[in-house]
């Protein structure tokens, strides 16, 4: 079953605005993550916030994190057509033997218009 | 070298076919992990091995059965499978511990092996 529901489903903006897109989830977690990718192929990791972080920076990149609400955004900025591609957050609820699970939310399909 | 091998890229196997998918990391990585996605969505963790042992196994059916030879190679043999088994199977490794600390990184995806079952 997926802890994330992400929002909005699909987003299309001009090259140079900014993208925000929310993932919500259920249950308490230790980190969040974001990972994006391109068509078919692998998951390439973007940034990692750990529960006791309110926000996080890497680049043209910027989350958010509220625990109270579950739920966390991620900010691309001045878009690319590059960054076409889909979004996925996912959340682990601690790290030891018998849980190493990531569980990815529902993503977000981003398409930047040239 | 931050990259996960898996081969092959593609398979066409039949329903009665036994196969393979092979998937090689040389980062450390202790943890490693099958993943199953189906087109447009997310995800599905499969099965998870830490320090070579089974961790978790995410109640699948037993046509997929994992092996993990070494810390540096996870298998995943199919037999018997179905057309709804067609899928993008990924894997993945992630480090699990450091100086015996509970510690959590990213996880290194492959590129994936884009499975048809006909």
């Amino acid at each position: 079953s997926q802890q994330g529901e992400e929002d909005p489903q699909a987003l299309s903006i001009q090259e140079g605005e900014n993208a925000t897109m929310n993932c919500s989830y259920k249950t308490s977690i230790n980190n969040l993550q974001w990972y994006r990718q391109n068509s078919g192929r692998g998951l390439v990791h973007l940034i990692l916030i750990r529960s006791n972080e309110r926000e996080k920076h890497s680049g043209r990149l910027r989350v958010t994190l509220d625990t109270s609400k579950k739920s966390s955004s991620l900010l691309i900025t001045a878009s690319r057509a590059a960054d076409t591609a889909s979004y996925f957050c996912a959340t682990d609820a601690g790290w030891n033997f018998g849980n190493e699970k990531l569980t990815f939310g529902t993503g977000t399909r981003l398409t930047i218009i040239p | 070298d931050t990259e996960v091998t898996q081969t092959p890229k593609h398979l066409v196997m039949g329903m009665t076919n036994k196969k393979s998918l092979k998937c090689e990391q040389h980062m450390g990585h202790r943890a490693m992990y099958w993943y199953k996605q189906k087109a447009k969505k997310p995800p599905e963790l499969m099965f998870v091995y830490s320090y070579e042992k089974l961790s978790i196994n995410e109640s699948v059916p037993s046509r997929f059965s994992p092996e993990c030879p070494n810390s540096s190679l996870l298998n995943l043999h199919l037999h018997a499978l179905q057309p709804e088994d067609s899928a993008l199977y990924l894997c993945a490794s992630s480090q699990d511990w450091t100086s015996g600390v509970l510690y959590y990184t990213e996880a290194f995806f492959g590129q994936g092996t884009r499975l048809t079952v006909v």
